[in-house]
């Protein structure tokens, strides 16, 4: 099956500091990535769709200038989380669309924990 | 009301079980149902995908779509401690690799 890389799995900082999780397609394509949110015992919350070559998409109510999208490449997109605060300490998870034309589905990365101190 | 519902449980089941998943829909333009499994800390992994309404079985899991009742479920046979996981249904319009909705989960736990 279609394997999605997420990296780093855990990373602490410090409030005000910039954080950079990448996600990879490892073997196939992906055009469409998607960033998720997710808070303990709760689901998965779409926070923009990440289109290769051209600008993300956020969600209502996500901010676009702190969660930095860049996907530059077919395999590749990075979630910056900017000037990171306590409150946006949470699992964040990438996904990747795949399986072909005719059977496209979501693949998801291993997720994120951020922990703002 | 959310689009999705799912009881987020915990369901704890002896190892044997028959175990049944549930959720309920409100967008009658979802066309395509998926489940996922999530252990603690880790992304979600695509267990069954289907297409309108009908049953789908692989292995001991077994998907049901009834898209006249808007209702979902998973269905695990002979349910073994490695399947004590959140249990997510997940429903587009679109197809399986788009905009996904998510229930919330529904946390399963197998005991010996």
């Amino acid at each position: 099956g279609a394997v999605v890389s997420q990296h780093p799995s855990r990373v602490i900082c410090k409030s005000g500091t910039s954080v950079k999780i990448e996600c990879r397609s490892l073997d196939f394509q992906a055009t469409t990535m998607f960033w998720y949110r997710q808070f303990p015992k709760q689901s998965l919350m779409l926070m923009a769709t990440s289109n290769e070559g051209s600008k993300a998409t956020y969600e209502q109510g996500v901010e676009k200038d702190k969660f930095l999208i860049n996907h530059a490449s077919l395999t590749l997109s990075t979630l910056t989380v900017t000037s990171a605060h306590p409150e946006d300490s949470s699992f964040y998870i990438c996904s990747a669309k795949g399986g072909g034309a005719a059977n496209e589905k979501l693949f998801f990365g291993s997720g994120t924990q951020l922990s703002v101190l | 009301q959310k689009e999705v519902e799912q009881d987020p449980g915990p369901l704890s089941v002896p190892e044997g079980a028959i175990v049944s998943l549930n959720c309920t829909y409100s967008n009658s333009a979802f066309q395509y149902f998926m489940w996922y499994r999530q252990y603690s800390r880790k992304g979600p992994e695509l267990l069954m995908y289907t297409y309108s309404s009908g049953n789908k079985e692989d292995g001991r899991f077994t998907a049901q779509v009834d898209k006249s009742s808007k209702y979902i479920s998973l269905f695990i046979r002979d349910s073994q401690p490695s399947d004590s996981a959140t249990y997510l249904c997940a429903m587009s319009g679109t197809g399986g690799g788009n905009k996904l909705t998510f229930g919330t989960g529904t946390q399963l736990k197998v005991e010996l």
